[in-house]
């Protein structure tokens, strides 16, 4: 399978802990998102990468959340000091790039995380 | 005001039937629109993209009113497996953040 990977699938913590997650995009696509979602809404956009740059960051990325592409390949994700309002779906996407702003995202599966 | 809003429903729509999903946008430098379909408990897929002239895939429409700032979708004989979330998404200004409604869910009953 060449689609979007995100690893783990499922993480539990408790209150305060960090936590990271990883996404795996299509190869050679050069753009990369981060979503999060939470139960009865649509995703909400996070950050995105262009390679390995971090060109966009929302206002919901508190200083409790990085994210980083150090070599334009995978990312990560970490939340530190985690708190039960994290609790959410993370979804990452990749598009290939060059196509301007209608080019399709393709979705991973997404890392769920419970935030005890 | 959201910046996109859908009827969240859920329609219940007997096999066979036509049913029409709506969505607004507030942002008029929306420059592209997106249907996405989501199953439960799983990541959101691409559905179609939504062009000014409007757009067909077999049994799905998809209408965009640049007027209106109004966006609709159309499925034609629904089937079983067209049960699932329905997400309204628009870009915004001239960049590559996706705006999405909350979705409407469809469940097709037979």
């Amino acid at each position: 399978d060449t689609g979007v990977s995100q690893d783990p699938r499922h993480k539990i913590t408790k209150r305060g802990q960090n936590v990271t997650f990883r996404c795996d995009p299509i190869s050679e696509h050069n753009r990369l998102y981060w979503y999060r979602q939470t139960l009865g809404q649509g995703p909400e956009f996070l950050t995105y990468f262009q390679n390995e740059a971090q060109l966009e960051k929302s206002r919901l990325l508190s200083d409790r959340f990085s994210a980083e592409r150090p070599k334009g390949s995978f990312s990560t994700l970490e939340i530190q000091r985690t708190e039960q309002g994290d609790s959410a779906m993370y979804l990452c996407a990749s598009s290939p790039g060059g196509g301007g702003l209608g080019e399709t995202q393709y979705f991973g599966p997404g890392t769920r995380l419970l935030v005890l | 005001r959201k910046e996109v809003e859908q009827d969240p429903g859920p329609f219940n729509v007997p096999e066979g039937a036509t049913v029409a999903f709506n969505c607004t946008y507030s942002n008029s430098a929306s420059q592209s629109f997106f249907w996405y379909r989501q199953d439960c408990r799983k990541e959101p897929k691409l559905l179609m993209s939504v062009y000014s002239s409007g757009n067909e895939d077999g049994r799905f429409t998809a209408q965009l009113n640049r007027a209106s700032q109004y966006i609709s979708l159309l499925i034609r004989d629904s089937k079983l497996s067209d049960s699932a979330t329905y997400l309204c998404v628009v870009n915004r200004y001239s960049n590559y953040q996706l705006i999405w409604g909350a979705g409407t869910k469809l469940i097709i009953k037979p």
